[in-house]
């Protein structure tokens, strides 16, 4: 059972428009919740991350909005750039107890800016 | 940021050898290291979970005897895949984690391409 989903493989959008990522999750345990950037054949690049007490939470050209309620998040890249095609994967951590900080990643979203 | 190697970048072997993969943290101490295997268009599936000083801890359906690792210092984890299949061969990634910071404090190593022949 996938307990974080990203239900778009792929997603196309023009230089300089906005790109939206989006994820969901099921478990209501998660608290912390993270975006990373993966390059072919490279580890993921940390980019932005949100904790369950905010809804919103921005870095730059970065956004990630929370929707607890729906158990949704989106990673807002505005304006997109050709540099920021990659594949991204959103993950998501139970910090409550276990203390291990284990990551739960969804099958990522390529996206590819077109100049 | 910090930085987190690993070596092998690329590995083929026979089919019932074993392959060691290191992950080292260049500039941080890691208490915690974590490693992950991807298959091609999946999602990075967590193996285990290693701490420095004790055994780690395996994901259920990963086999502990035949993924062994080890976490001998605070900056070294090693896992080594025993009597490789060519099943086993995939996308191997470590991270590593900073104690006492965030989670988002979890650096990634470039990644281990094993295919077993």
């Amino acid at each position: 059972d996938q307990q974080v989903k990203q239900n778009s493989p792929s997603l196309s959008v023009q230089e300089g428009r906005i790109s939206i990522l989006n994820c969901d999750y099921t478990n209501s345990m998660f608290d912390y919740f993270l975006w990373y950037k993966k390059y072919p054949a490279e580890g993921p690049t940390f980019l932005i991350s949100i904790s369950s007490i905010k809804d919103k939470n921005e870095d730059g050209r970065f956004t990630v909005f929370l929707n607890k309620s729906a158990k949704h998040l989106s990673l807002h890249i505005v304006p997109s750039q050709p540099g920021d095609s990659a594949v991204y994967f959103c993950a998501a951590s139970d910090n409550s107890g276990a203390g291990s900080y284990q990551l739960t990643f969804g099958k990522g979203t390529k996206l590819s800016v077109i100049p | 940021g910090a930085v987190v190697s690993q070596h092998p970048s690329w590995v083929i072997c026979k089919s019932g050898t074993s392959v060691k993969i290191e992950c080292r943290s260049l500039d941080f101490q890691a208490t915690t290291m974590f490693w992950y295997r991807q298959f091609p268009k999946q999602s990075l599936m967590l193996m285990a979970t290693s701490n420095e000083g004790s055994k780690a801890t395996y994901e259920q359906g990963v086999e502990k005897d035949k993924f062994l690792i080890n976490h001998a210092s605070l900056t070294l984890s090693t896992l080594t895949v025993t009597s490789a299949h060519p099943e086993d061969s995939s996308f191997y990634i470590c991270s590593a984690r900073r104690q006492g910071k965030e989670v988002s404090e979890q650096y990634f190593g470039p990644g281990t391409r094993l295919t077993v022949t």
